[in-house]
This record gives C-alpha cells, structure tokens and sequence, in this order.
C-alpha cells in the first residue's frame, strides 16, 4: 500500500501559468481533501470531496479548481498562478472516521 | 468561527525532560479534537481522537487529555525520535462528518540528547 502519493514533490511556476497537481490514494476511501499549510497559519481546506462524483469549498477556494476523477484520484488545478498561491499543498483521504492520512506534500513557489 | 490556539509556538527538552504542549479551543459545540504529529518534509499523522471533557488517550511516551477548553499532549521522558511538530485540529458539532476540521499552527518539539 502506497496511501497517499502526491505529484510532483516540488515545482517552481512564473506568475499566471497554469499547473495540476496529482493526488492519489490506493485505500478505497471516500473523502479526499485538499489543504495548503503556510508559515503561521495552519492548514487550511481549499476543497474536499465527500465522495467519487462530489466536490466542495472549503475555506480557502479562490483561484483553484478540483476534479474527482475516480474514487482513487483528485486533482488540483492552477488557472492563473499568483506569488500569494506559493505553499505547500498536501492531499488527504478518510474513510469515515475523523483519521485522515496525508500524502508528502507538493512544494509550490510562484515566482 | 472555529479557533485552534497552541502553545507554546516552540518547545526545547533535554531528553527524559517531561513537559505538557497545550491546546485551546473555541468551537460552537465539539465534536472532536485531534492530535497529529508532522515531521519536516512530510504531511501530518494521526496519533489521536478526542471526544468529550476527561478523556484521555496514551500512545508510547504520548498522553493526550481534553477538558472543555482545551487538550494537552502529555510527553513523558522524550527521546530525541519525538522531536516534530505537533498539530491540534477540532471539529466543530455543526459541520457535516468530518468534513471540515480547523487546524492550530502547531508546535515545534525539540528534544535534545
């Protein structure tokens, strides 16, 4: 079992390109989750997804865009890059438990 | 709104050194509060659930206890292996599942030989 695996690890983006990060999960679980952790202010939710098929804001949605692709796969996704996107992503996936298991994280600086 | 306070932000211990990390809560009504542990590069791990005032979870050198304003996580004689940062995260009794649960800043344990 791999859990939670994220790509990629690190990526650099100039200011208004687009990217995708890739979040996968082999433990069968229903909800998958987006967060961004930054220096001071905790991780917070961006989007979540209960279920294969449904997706929600969380706190801090603006400028991102997410797709449930299979119960196994949610992506993040990037339109317009800005410097204040610069972060550090990590995905997430629970069952039905309060547990969640977070994947290494995917290391984003928006120059 | 949902707040996670912890203190202290930073935590130095001599090994065997035992000490109590603190977490302060505000919530419209709780349904649980969490303890995870993240080391530097990686994502957090779960180490415990909390659901009601005077409950107590121990894991190793771990003990994690919960009144009705806050939780402390108990380390007892650290070794330099538990040295991360150490999350509170609640979830508040009006949100759907788990779905949404609020994260302090953490605190940075150091634990020195």
């Amino acid at each position: 079992n791999a859990g939670v695996t994220q790509t990629p690890k690190f990526q650099v983006l100039k200011t208004g390109q687009s990217m995708t990060l890739q979040c996968a999960q082999d433990m069968n679980h229903n909800s998958m989750y987006w967060y961004r952790q930054d220096p001071g202010m905790g991780l917070r939710l961006i989007y979540y997804s209960a279920s294969e098929g449904t997706t929600d804001k969380g706190e801090v949605p603006n400028g991102y865009n997410v797709s449930r692709l299979n119960k196994r796969e949610f992506s993040l996704r990037l339109e317009s890059a800005a410097p204040s996107q610069t972060s550090v992503y990590f995905c997430a996936s629970r069952i039905q438990g309060p547990e969640q298991y977070f994947g290494p994280g995917t290391r984003l600086t928006v120059t | 709104e949902d707040q996670v306070t912890q203190s202290p932000e930073a935590l130095r211990l001599q090994e065997g050194e035992s000490s109590s990390l603190n977490c302060s809560y505000t919530v419209s009504g709780l349904r649980g509060l969490f303890w995870y542990r993240q080391d530097p590069g990686k994502g957090p791990e779960f180490l415990f659930t909390l659901y009601s005032a005077g409950e107590e979870k121990e894991k190793e050198r771990l003990k994690a206890t919960l009144t009705k304003k806050e939780s402390f996580l108990h380390i007892t004689a650290p070794k330099p292996e538990d040295s991360a940062t150490y999350l509170c995260a609640v979830q508040a009794g009006d949100s759907g599942g788990y779905q949404k649960v609020t994260f302090g800043t953490g605190t940075k344990l150091q634990v020195i030989p």
